[in-house]
């Protein structure tokens, strides 16, 4: 069975600084999908990333950029010039691919203050 | 475009009673994920369906149940609640399940409390 692991409970950072959140999974498929998501106070999860384990390249959106290690299955996430909305619960989670459904996997969460 | 709703936002139930949560996805998604967040944990798959049919189903008892209606909405029926079962219930919706364009879009949740 595939498993998600976010070794951080909890980190913070001072607006404008940059801050690396960390997740590493366990799966033996080659084919799989990994993903970030926040869930802000008012719970609803967004979506943040996505990373396709067959793309080298590192996924970025705006700010939030992943550092995906295939060899390591390690997948983190660096938010730069944090700003106080990015104050969050921050889910890692594991798709795999090829598969008729897709349940997502999702690590304990990592709970993000940034301070003024 | 409304996103991922859930109805009811909030819940309050005793043991042994039952619970009815509804969403509809996103206009266009044909699928239906639900998950479980209990207070300070990730989210726990339940169940996934896809043209009405359920495609996967995690480790959760048989008093979990749920359907997807023929446009899409789907409910999840819990019975014989236990006080175990107060957690936040999220939907989730995507276009397809388990291609490449898949990806989840999860609404604001129904929080279920159980005394």
């Amino acid at each position: 069975a595939q498993t998600v692991t976010q070794s951080q409970p909890e980190m913070s950072v001072q607006e404008a600084e940059t801050v690396t959140l960390s997740c590493t999974y366990d799966t033996s498929e080659s084919d799989y999908y990994l993903f970030w998501y926040k869930q802000p106070p008012s719970r609803q999860m967004i979506l943040v990333i996505r990373q396709e384990a067959y793309k080298q390249q590192n996924a970025t959106e705006n700010r939030f950029s992943v550092n995906f290690q295939k060899a390591a299955k390690s997948f983190s996430l660096k938010i730069s010039d944090s700003q106080l909305g990015d104050a969050a619960m921050y889910f890692c989670a594991y798709r795999r691919g090829g598969t008729s459904y897709g349940k997502l996997t999702f690590g304990q969460g990592t709970i993000l203050t940034v301070h003024p | 475009d409304a996103g991922v709703t859930q109805s009811p936002t909030h819940l309050i139930k005793t043991r042994g009673q039952h619970v009815t949560l509804r969403c509809s996805p996103i206009s266009g998604h044909k699928s239906v994920s639900w998950y479980q967040q209990v207070l300070g944990q990730g989210p726990q798959f339940i169940f996934q369906y896809y043209e009405k049919e359920e495609r996967g189903r995690g480790n959760f008892p048989d008093r979990f149940s749920a359907r997807q209606f023929p446009n899409y909405s789907s409910e999840l029926n819990v019975n014989a609640l236990l006080l175990g079962d107060s957690a936040l219930y999220l939907c989730a919706s995507s276009f397809s399940v388990g291609s490449h364009q898949e990806t989840q879009y999860f609404g604001p949740g129904t929080r279920l409390l159980v005394l």
